[in-house]
């Protein structure tokens, strides 16, 4: 079945400075891409929408300008939390989609920021 | 309204127990749906889609009434494996909504 994979799968860093968390669809072509982000015993919470090519969509109260996403193939998308802080600890799942299937999540990220 | 709505349990049920999980969705253009299980400190992992006629797949059942917009997943001869929290999925459009998720503990 299609896979994505997610890199890191944990990460620590220091207060204010940046993490870049990539998501790759590795045998299909993902036109969309979502960001998410879950924090303990609560639920997946859309971030945003990354469309190949082209701007992400923010959810509301998502600081884009925070939390930069690029998606620059079919194949790649990639999330950069900027000047991160210790309430942007949690874990961040991203997930593809082929047209008309299901959504493939990837293994997640662990930031822990310190 | 949210776009969907989940129990968010927690059921704990001992081994062999049957134990039904409810949906409901405020979009009746929502056209595709879906229960993921996901265990503790891991990705959700696809457990079934769920088409109007309902499906099964060994000891789970899922069911969706549009009429109703709900949908249900039936878990029969619980085992301890089964412990994890399941989501409701519902996509609308391009866009995949998530249900707050259902915790279900088996207990030996």
């Amino acid at each position: 079945g299609a896979v994505v994979s997610q890199h890191p799968s944990w990460v620590i860093c220091k207060s204010g400075t940046s993490v870049k968390i990539e998501c790759r669809s590795l045998d299909f072509q993902a036109t969309t891409m979502f960001w998410y982000r879950q924090f303990p015993k609560q639920s997946l919470m859309l971030m945003a929408t990354s469309n190949e090519g082209s701007k992400a969509t923010y959810e509301q109260g998502v600081e884009k300008d925070k939390f930069l996403i690029n998606h620059a193939s079919l194949t790649l998308s990639t999330l950069t939390v900027t000047s991160a802080h210790p309430e942007d600890s949690s874990f961040y799942i991203c997930s593809a989609t082929e047209i008309g299937t299901e959504a493939f999540f990837g293994q997640g990220t662990r930031l822990t920021v310190v | 309204r949210k776009e969907v709505e989940q129990d968010p349990g927690p059921f704990n049920v001992p081994e062999g127990a049957t134990v039904a999980f409810n949906c409901t969705y405020s979009n009746s253009a929502s056209q595709s749906f879906f229960w993921y299980r996901q265990d503790c400190r891991k990705e959700p992992k696809l457990l079934m889609s769920v088409y109007s006629s309902g499906n099964e797949d060994g000891r789970f059942t899922a069911q969706l009434n549009r009429a109703s917009q709900y949908i249900s997943l039936l878990i029969r001869d619980s085992k301890l494996s089964d412990s994890a929290t399941y989501l409701c999925v519902v996509k609308t459009g391009n866009q995949f909504y998530f249900g707050t998720g259902t915790s279900l503990t088996v207990i030996p």
